[in-house]
């Protein structure tokens, strides 16, 4: 069973481009959240989806930011017009059920905004 | 919503000693409180975890102790190895009784002295 996906593991991008981060949950997995981690920081909460919907997205910045979770084919998180301060790891984390299990994370992508 | 502190940010022990990192809650409705182990550019990985109707749980070498009432929450490392260097994190429900992504606490850096 292969765990949490995402790519690109590495993504550069200069300030005004886009960025588009991918994530496939484990299979059976149905809840997916992401979270950015600044250097030497915690991991903190962006959004929450399930299949064709946002549950809860109280974390991500209310300008720039967006993200899905479509019928078919993986979660996306977007960022428009990227900012150097938008530079971070970008964890993907997917779960069987939402209330209180485990969350299993990716390999993270870690972009850099030149 | 939910507020996790943890200390201490840095702990550094022999070889073969005990580790104790603890953290603290704020939200008195979460139910379920995870611990994370990070090591340098790698995903963070799930290594325990304990739900609110027990009061501790082991596994090999690693237990969590739980105290409701004080709404803090402790990881133990018994017989550390040189392999537990990493940084750990604790994490609670975003909002205790109702979001499902996680708030985490900053991080301990484990650092297991030969």
């Amino acid at each position: 069973n292969a765990g949490v996906m995402q790519n690109p593991r590495h993504l550069v991008r200069r300030r005004g481009q886009e960025a588009r981060l991918r994530c496939s949950p484990m299979k059976g997995h149905s809840h997916v959240y992401w979270y950015r981690q600044l250097p030497e920081e915690g991991l903190k909460f962006m959004v929450y989806l399930q299949k064709e919907n946002i549950i809860d997205e109280s974390g991500m910045p209310k300008e720039r930011f967006s993200a899905e979770f479509p019928k078919e084919g993986p979660s996306i998180l977007r960022i428009q017009q990227v900012v150097r301060g938008d530079s971070a790891a970008y964890f993907c984390a997917s779960s069987p059920q939402g209330r209180g299990n485990e969350q299993f994370f990716g390999p993270g992508t870690r972009l850099t905004v030149l | 919503g939910e507020n996790v502190e943890q200390h201490p940010s840095t702990l550094s022990v022999q070889e073969g000693d005990s580790a104790v990192i603890k953290c603290t809650y704020s939200d008195s409705a979460s139910n379920y409180f995870p611990w994370y182990k990070q090591e340098l550019g790698k995903r963070p990985q799930l290594i325990i975890d304990i739900r609110s109707n027990v009061g501790e749980k082991k596994d090999q070498r690693i237990a969590v102790t739980l105290n409701k009432t004080a709404k803090h929450f402790s990881l133990h490392i018994t017989e550390t190895q040189p392999e537990d260097s990493a940084v750990y994190f604790c994490a609670a429900p975003l909002s205790g009784g109702g979001a499902d992504g996680l708030t985490f606490g900053k991080g301990t850096h484990l650092i297991i002295q030969p």
